[in-house]
């Protein structure tokens, strides 16, 4: 069975921080890993990775996939109150199923 | 506006109701997918539709029915739930049957008393 996992599971920081969340997975025949926003109701897409080693960036985001240790990161730089939310990662596997983590949840304090 | 829409957004339910879930999308994708979210718990996969056709269900209970009468409607049919079935229900969309970049609806919020 697919499995993600992503730590911590919540955090706490200050405008200005950097955040750093981790997933890390199990998946047969990977095809990509997939990092979603989740402000109240509906996960908005941030990132698609599927290579090591390449660093996807979006403004103040970031995201690198390592494929030989089975994880990946996604980073955010000066944090704002806008970026409380809670972050999901989810994996595609051979069967173009989605499994998706537990999630992060980001509070940014001003 | 996401290019999702789901009504309604928050429903109410005896466990002897019957009640339908509606998803639309205007992205022009071909297929589309129910998760059950509930609290604390990951996203779950419940259906998933291509160019109509059911292609996958997740061991869900049969007093989920899931319909897609055309690519860009989809429903998820009601009756007979547990209080254990409260959850947020997400509607998504993508293209081509990739289950890459999904686009979600805002999800209806589902109480079962």
């Amino acid at each position: 069975e697919d499995k993600v996992v992503q730590s911590p599971l919540s955090l706490v920081v200050h405008e200005g921080d950097t955040v750093t969340l981790n997933c890390s997975y199990e998946v047969t025949n990977f095809r990509s890993l997939l990092w979603y926003k989740q402000e109240k109701k509906a996960p908005t897409f941030l990132f698609m990775l599927t290579s090591s080693g390449i660093e996807k960036k979006s403004g103040r985001l970031s995201s690198i996939l390592d494929k030989k240790e089975l994880f990946s990161i996604l980073n955010i730089t000066a944090t704002q109150t806008g970026d409380s939310a809670i972050y999901l990662c989810a994996v595609e596997g051979g069967d173009y199923k989605l499994s998706f983590g537990a999630g992060t949840t980001v509070t940014v304090r001003a | 506006e996401t290019g999702v829409t789901q009504t309604p957004r928050h429903l109410v339910m005896g466990m002897t109701n019957k009640k339908s879930l509606k998803c639309e999308q205007h992205l022009g994708h071909n297929a589309m997918y129910w998760y059950k979210q509930s609290a604390k718990k990951p996203l779950e996969l419940m259906f998933v539709y291509n160019f109509k056709e059911q292609t996958e269900n997740n061991s869900v209970p049969s007093r989920f029915s899931p319909e897609c009468p055309n690519s860009s409607h989809l429903f998820l049919h009601l009756h007979t739930l547990q209080p254990e079935d409260s959850a947020l229900y997400l509607c998504a969309s993508s293209q081509e049957g990739s289950v890459n970049e999904q686009f979600f609806g805002p999800g209806t919020r589902l109480t079962v008393l």
